[in-house]
């Protein structure tokens, strides 16, 4: 059973037009993550949230924005996207705890034209 | 900060050859450490954590052991097969804690 889905799986959008990435959990998890992966890199956390409580990395751009309106779902939005924001998105849920990993989503994939 | 360093890849190894990845840590307090594999086009899965000083996480024949003297988490597999080939990270946090990654490492086996 898929836990943690996002959609869609493959994004194209145009240079400076927004998208919004979406991502849902069936875990019942309060924390969520999302990370951008470029080809051959590590993912780069973009932002988390504990509960709704929402948490910037420092050096994450302001393009880059976010919204979880319940437990289950939480977005990615990307107000004006640059050629240099091609890469996966994944997200990621965890309980509480530091003894517990974190379960990804199968990523999206954004191409920006 | 928290930072993972891990072996640069890629790893060629034939298959039923013996591998290991090695993946050192600094942390401050005592992380959970993890083993995610990649399959391309795929978002990451755990293959294997440890929680505490010298537990063995172990997984579909992959093992790491938490060593805290030698700040180490390296990973091993006694005979790899081609549905092995992947990219593995080593992580290191849980819960609330940012999970922080290192670089991943490419593993192609060949028949």
């Amino acid at each position: 059973d898929a836990m943690v889905i996002q959609n869609p799986r493959y994004q194209v959008t145009q240079f400076g037009k927004p998208v919004t990435l979406s991502c849902s959990q069936t875990l019942n998890h309060n924390v969520m993550y999302w990370y951008q992966q470029k080809s051959s890199q590590a993912p780069k956390l973009l932002f988390h949230y504990y509960d709704k409580d929402f948490n910037n990395e420092a050096d994450t751009p302001d393009n880059f924005q976010s919204r979880r309106p319940n437990t289950s779902f939480c977005f990615l939005d990307i107000r004006s996207p640059g050629l240099g924001d091609a890469a996966m998105y994944l997200c990621a849920t965890s309980r509480q705890g530091r003894e517990t990993e974190a379960f990804f989503g199968q990523g999206t994939r954004l191409t920006v034209v | 900060g928290d930072s993972v360093t891990q072996m640069e890849g890629p790893v060629t190894l034939s298959e039923e050859a013996f591998l290991t990845i090695n993946c050192t840590y600094t942390a401050t307090g005592y992380p959970s450490l993890f083993w995610y594999v990649q399959y391309p086009g795929e978002g990451l899965q755990l293959l294997l954590k440890a929680t505490k000083a010298d537990d063995k996480g172990s997984n579909k024949g992959f093992e790491a052991t938490y060593r805290k003297e030698t700040t180490s988490f390296h990973l091993e597999k006694g005979s790899v097969q081609v549905s092995d080939s992947a990219v593995y990270f080593c992580a290191l946090g849980g819960g609330y804690q940012k999970v922080t990654f290192g670089t991943g490492t490419k593993l192609q086996v060949i028949p």
